[in-house]
């Protein structure tokens, strides 16, 4: 299983954009890359996926180089309302495999005004 | 939008007690989980199921058991509460679609 690794902690500043990084290194072919957004007292939401080079939707955008072995969200013009911890996931996620999903700690983002 | 409830927002029970924690999904997803949260240590899967009246063990089952009868209803239970079992508990579903899960609001469960 696929293992990840992400900062502990950021902080931000409203207006900024923000990068985390996510380390993904025994990453296999057929995973995906998965981020999530919880804020306090709310199950996870998720943000956007890829499976390679960059996506892009209305929230984040999801860049992963060719090696696939991290990858980096990038939330444009961060707000107050933006302060939750985020989850990067990889997994194979088709039926019943979708049980070796793994969430770690996250990174917890703090907008600061 | 896909909606996952979740029976309870809070709910406090005493050593012992058997506890019911249900989750229901209006989508017709085949797949539902449960997790538990706790400060530190991220979210944990308990349990998974991708069928009606299939089950899976995550990576912590033990103290845990499920229920799948019905597609859009998965059940945890606790069958004797113990106190290390105060937690946050999410329940999720999916179609199978990659990675995509819609979780509830969650249950805060304290454990006197």
């Amino acid at each position: 299983l696929a293992k990840t690794t992400q900062p502990i902690s950021m902080d931000s500043y409203e207006g900024q954009e923000v990068n985390i990084t996510c380390s993904h290194n025994n990453i296999a072919t057929n995973d995906y890359i998965t981020w999530y957004q919880q804020f306090p007292s709310q199950g996870p939401r998720f943000i956007i996926q890829g499976y390679k080079t960059k996506v892009t939707n209305e929230v984040a955008s999801l860049f992963i180089p060719a090696d696939r072995k991290s990858s980096t969200l990038s939330l444009p013009r961060v707000s107050l309302s933006d302060t939750a911890v985020y989850y990067c996931l990889v997994g194979d996620n088709y039926g019943g495999s979708q049980g070796n999903l793994i969430f770690g700690k996250g990174t917890k983002l703090s907008v600061k005004p | 939008d896909v909606k996952v409830t979740q029976s309870s927002r809070y709910l406090v029970k005493r050593t012992g007690e058997k506890v019911f924690l249900e989750c229901v999904q209006d989508m017709d997803h085949e797949n539902m989980f449960w997790y538990r949260q706790d400060p530190g240590l991220g979210l944990r899967l308990i349990y998974f199921s991708y069928d009606v009246k299939m089950k899976e063990k995550g990576d912590i089952p033990e103290g845990y058991s499920v229920s799948r009868e019905k597609k859009e209803r998965f059940s945890l239970i606790l069958e004797s509460a113990s106190t290390n079992q105060t937690s946050m508990y999410l329940c999720a579903s999916t179609t199978g679609e990659v990675g995509k899960l819609f979780f509830g609001s969650g249950t805060q469960l304290s454990v006197l």
